[in-house]
């Protein structure tokens, strides 16, 4: 089974903190990803990444940078969070090759103050 | 327009129903449809896969893929309690190697008792 962990389930921080989440798949998978979740919008894309220190922005990238210095492990990392930043977080990875679908964590919620 | 369009719900049924679920999409070159289930606080999960147009079944479930109709269906014989869930569509094209799958909002289902 494709196992995709997240560092934390839940998560309170204060606007203007560095937060790091941490995204960890076991499974050598190629792609990772970082989505958000807001009722009413649905999973909308921050960032992806198709290889070691590669990346790509997805749609909603502004107040977020990634790192992926490794292959299982891909982070996203908001330089100073905002109220507006509070969100359910999902990671993803998935094999690499066309077609092939994305395995999700469990998620984290994230709540700024 | 998004790409993908899903009715939010909520969509409310008594158990034994039969469910359906339906999302249209515009872009042509899509190839690879998927239904995830999402728990309440939880990560979506997988629960069926598709490729091209047809039918799959899988237990209580079929996927339908029309692409002339640019329409998929997910459908839900027997509905359980447990079936309680947020469903989401997703699609990806045949030449995307990055894996950028294309979601739509999630419907939200109950089956009563």
């Amino acid at each position: 089974d494709v196992k995709v962990t997240q560092s934390s389930r839940y998560l309170v921080k204060r606007t203007g903190e560095k937060v790091f989440l941490e995204c960890v798949q076991d499974m050598d998978h190629e792609n990772m990803f970082w989505y958000r979740q807001d009722p009413g919008l649905g999973l909308r894309l921050i960032y992806f990444s198709y290889d070691v220190k590669m990346k790509e922005k997805g749609d909603i990238p502004e107040g977020y940078s990634v790192s992926r210095e490794k292959k299982e492990r891909f982070s996203l990392i908001l330089e100073s969070a905002s109220t507006n930043q509070t969100s359910m977080y999902l990671c993803a990875s998935r094999p690499g090759q066309a077609g092939d679908t994305q395995y999700f964590g469990p998620g984290t919620r994230l709540t700024v103050l | 327009q998004k790409e993908v369009e899903q009715d939010p719900g909520p969509l409310s049924v008594p158990e034994g129903a039969i469910v359906s679920l339906n999302c249209t999409y515009s872009n042509s070159a899509f190839q690879y449809f998927m239904w995830y289930r999402q728990y309440s606080r939880k990560g979506p999960e997988l629960l069926m896969y598709t490729y091209s147009s047809g039918n799959k079944e899988d237990g209580r479930f079929t996927a339908q893929v029309d692409k002339s109709s640019k329409y998929i269906s997910l459908f839900i014989r027997d509905s359980q309690p447990s079936d309680s869930a947020t469903y989401l569509c997703a699609m990806s094209d045949r030449g995307s190697t990055l894996g950028r799958l294309y979601f739509g909002r999630g419907t939200q289902l109950t089956v009563w008792p």
